[in-house]
């Protein structure tokens, strides 16, 4: 089957960093997405790594190590608006479905 | 309106009863997904289509769902005679199938209540 592990709840205040793990399992790889979803919306994207390495975009940045089948999202100065949950999800076919993970909820507090 | 649109946002049903989905993607957009999200959970791949034939219909459950997406563009998810278990929010997404990410747009999704 098809797995992804990632923890389920993070807690930062204000201004911290907080970098969420993710360990995937699944039959085809592709690319590693990270999606953004606040209580009752719909996801957005944040960000997509298909080779490894480090992507930057603004506050939140996001790695892929396809050897190791682990990727994370880091988040820097955390702000309140920050508060919702994140999921990885992994594209196992160029342009195909996402299979997510079970999501990372992160509060920030003041 | 410029994003993935979705109706209606709530339907409440009886167990046994038919209902429909519709999903409106961005204009443009050849590939057009259909997932379905349980409380505290991420989303579960339901079907996939590219522009009007499924693409992967692996996802769904079993052959009380259906889905089609006659000309290329708005897509219906079909549930016949629907079960308590099949109340959760089922999102529509689409993406250009062009990009390098593979970005999908979500709608805003249905969230089906079967008493």
């Amino acid at each position: 089957g098809q797995s992804l592990e990632q923890p389920s709840e993070v807690t930062a205040v204000e201004g911290a960093i907080v970098q969420i793990n993710c360990t995937y399992q699944t039959s085809g790889f592709y690319g590693l997405s990270w999606y953004q979803q606040h209580d009752g919306g719909a996801p957005t994207f944040l960000s997509y790594n298909a080779l490894d390495g480090l992507e930057e975009t603004g506050r939140f940045s996001s790695f892929l190590s396809r050897s190791d089948s682990y990727g994370y999202l880091l988040l820097q100065e955390l702000q309140m608006k920050d508060s919702a949950s994140y999921f990885c999800a992994v594209e196992r076919a160029a342009g195909n479905k996402l299979t997510f993970g079970g999501g990372t909820r992160v509060l920030v507090k003041p | 309106g410029a994003g993935v649109s979705q109706t209606p946002s709530n339907k409440v049903t009886e167990k046994g009863k038919y209902v429909e989905l519709r999903c409106d993607p961005i204009s443009g957009h050849t590939a057009l997904y259909w997932y379905r999200q349980s409380l505290g959970q991420g989303p579960e791949f339901l079907i996939y289509f590219q522009g009007t034939g499924a693409a992967d219909d692996s996802g769904l459950p079993n052959d009380r769902f259906f889905a089609v997406r006659p000309e290329g563009s708005v897509s219906t998810l079909k549930i016949q005679r629907t079960e308590r278990g099949d109340s959760a929010v089922y999102l529509c997404a689409s993406s250009s199938g062009t990009g390098s990410d593979n970005e999908q747009f979500f709608g805003p999704g249905t969230r089906l209540t079967v008493l």
